[in-house]
């Protein structure tokens, strides 16, 4: 049972657009909801996170927006540059974070000039 | 500089034999989990432990086995059991406000 749905699964954008990735949630349990960028042959690295009790949150060019009622989540990247092409994973996890993430299936992302 | 060290990073397996994947870290975290990635599937938990000498099984353990003498270290073996060990291995810590961490990973192969 998929726990965490992400799409597109791969998605192209040009430089300088937005980039948006979607997920979707069953588990209402779930209280911590970040999203991790992977670059080929490297471990995942934590981009930004969210709670719910927000509806957005925002770092730089990264935005996650929050939707409770829907048990959706997405992630928005502003101005994309070249160097945001990788694959994006976004997970959940209960106890806000103090329990094992659940992962989405990723979604391989290309900025192209 | 504190992190995750997965060894080795590229690993060859032949049918029928054991293989054992490294994970030490220095983050003095106390929980540290196994994950598989496979192409189209995200990352699947195989195993995780939240103190020294206990671990749980995750959601695709068979196949599978750790130990967690010291809280360094969280090795994973990979037994003849398991059908498809063909994949990309990797490891994480975690602890309360700073988060996961996960490593560089293993690509296991077999032949």
């Amino acid at each position: 049972q998929q726990q965490v749905k992400q799409s597109p699964q791969s998605l192209i954008v040009q430089k300088g657009g937005i980039s948006i990735i979607n997920c979707a949630y069953e588990n209402t349990a779930f209280d911590y909801f970040p999203w991790y960028q992977q670059f080929p042959g490297k471990g995942p690295a934590l981009l930004i996170a969210i709670r719910p009790d927000v509806s957005e949150k925002k770092e730089g060019r990264f935005t996650i927006s929050f939707n409770k009622s829907a048990k959706q989540f997405s992630l928005h990247i502003m101005d994309s540059q070249p160097g945001d092409s990788a694959t994006y994973f976004c997970a959940a996890s209960k106890r806000f974070g103090n329990e094992k993430l659940t992962f989405g299936t990723g979604t391989r992302l290309t900025i192209i000039p | 500089d504190g992190g995750i060290t997965q060894s080795p990073k590229y690993l060859f397996r032949k049918e029928g034999q054991n293989v054992t994947l490294s994970c030490e870290q220095n983050l003095n975290h106390d929980a540290m989990y196994w994950y598989r990635q496979d192409p189209g599937q995200g990352l699947r938990l195989i195993y995780y432990s939240q103190i020294v000498n206990d671990f749980q099984k995750g959601d695709i353990a068979e196949g599978y086995s750790v130990s967690r003498e010291k809280k360094e270290s969280f090795p994973l073996t990979v037994t003849s059991a398991q059908k498809n060990p063909t994949a990309f291995y990797l490891c994480a810590s975690y602890m309360t406000v700073y988060g996961y961490t996960f490593g560089s990973g293993t690509r296991l192969t077999v032949v």
